[in-house]
């Protein structure tokens, strides 16, 4: 099953952009990864799932237009772009691996946002 | 809009049995291609997949707790419940009900959460 890794904090000024990482360990390259923010306090919310294409099917409800996705080879991004307060958050990849009695979900450690 | 609500018991003695349930409304556990699943958060630490319970009542586990969970429906009450036995000091987590998409199992409804400490 894939590892996914991610930095454990990113910051960026009110208004400007951030990207964060998720990486899928080796061997995993044509993984799709969800991305989920978790506000202090509040349990994890859907923003979107990326695949090697970038984004597959829609954004989770109410997720801004200024989130989007790219994704390059065991890389998966999520970019936040005129960053505001309420997006400061916790953000976790979670990739799902195997099918019917072999399936598993695993999230990464998350990645701390902070606005500036 | 889909809802979910854990509810159970907020401390557990260790070496005894965690028991929650997710109450959901808005929608039905019997229907549709979904997939009832339950993640846990330890504090400080990032969440964990405990398993799921398909509509039509198969499970699936983590294989790190597959020992010790049971994920099931109760379909008379629109529920799904876990339970997780032997517990330690390890399980103290917030524990979350999701739904998937259905059409992929990104986890796109969670409940609010609920804290269960480990303690004697």
């Amino acid at each position: 099953q894939p590892v996914l890794t991610q930095p454990p904090s990113a910051s960026a000024s009110l208004g400007a952009s951030v990207t964060l990482t998720c990486t899928l360990s080796s061997g995993y390259s044509n993984y799709k990864v969800d991305w989920y923010q978790q506000r202090p306090g509040k349990g994890p919310r859907f923003v979107m799932r990326v695949g090697t294409g970038g984004i597959v099917g829609s954004k989770g409800d109410d997720i801004p237009d200024r989130f989007s996705v790219l994704a390059s080879g065991l890389n998966r991004y999520l970019t936040i772009k005129n960053i505001q307060e309420e997006d400061e958050s916790d953000y976790h990849c979670g990739a799902d691996h195997g099918s019917g009695s072999n399936f598993v979900y695993v999230f990464g450690p998350g990645t701390k946002v902070t606005v500036l | 809009q889909v809802q979910l609500q854990e509810s159970g018991p907020g401390l557990v003695k260790p070496s005894e049995t965690l028991s929650l349930t997710c109450t959901v409304s808005g929608g039905s556990v019997s229907s549709g291609n979904y997939y009832w699943s339950w993640i846990r958060q330890p504090p400080g630490k990032g969440p964990e997949w405990i398993g799921y319970i398909f509509y039509s009542g198969s499970t699936n586990y983590n294989p790190s707790l597959k020992s010790r969970v049971t994920i099931s429906l109760d379909t008379s009450k629109n529920q799904f419940s876990l339970k997780l036995t032997s517990v330690s000091a390890a399980d103290t987590a917030v524990y979350y009900c999701a739904r998937d998409r259905g059409e992929n199992y990104s986890l796109d409804c969670w409940g609010q959460g609920a804290l269960v400490t480990v303690s004697s």
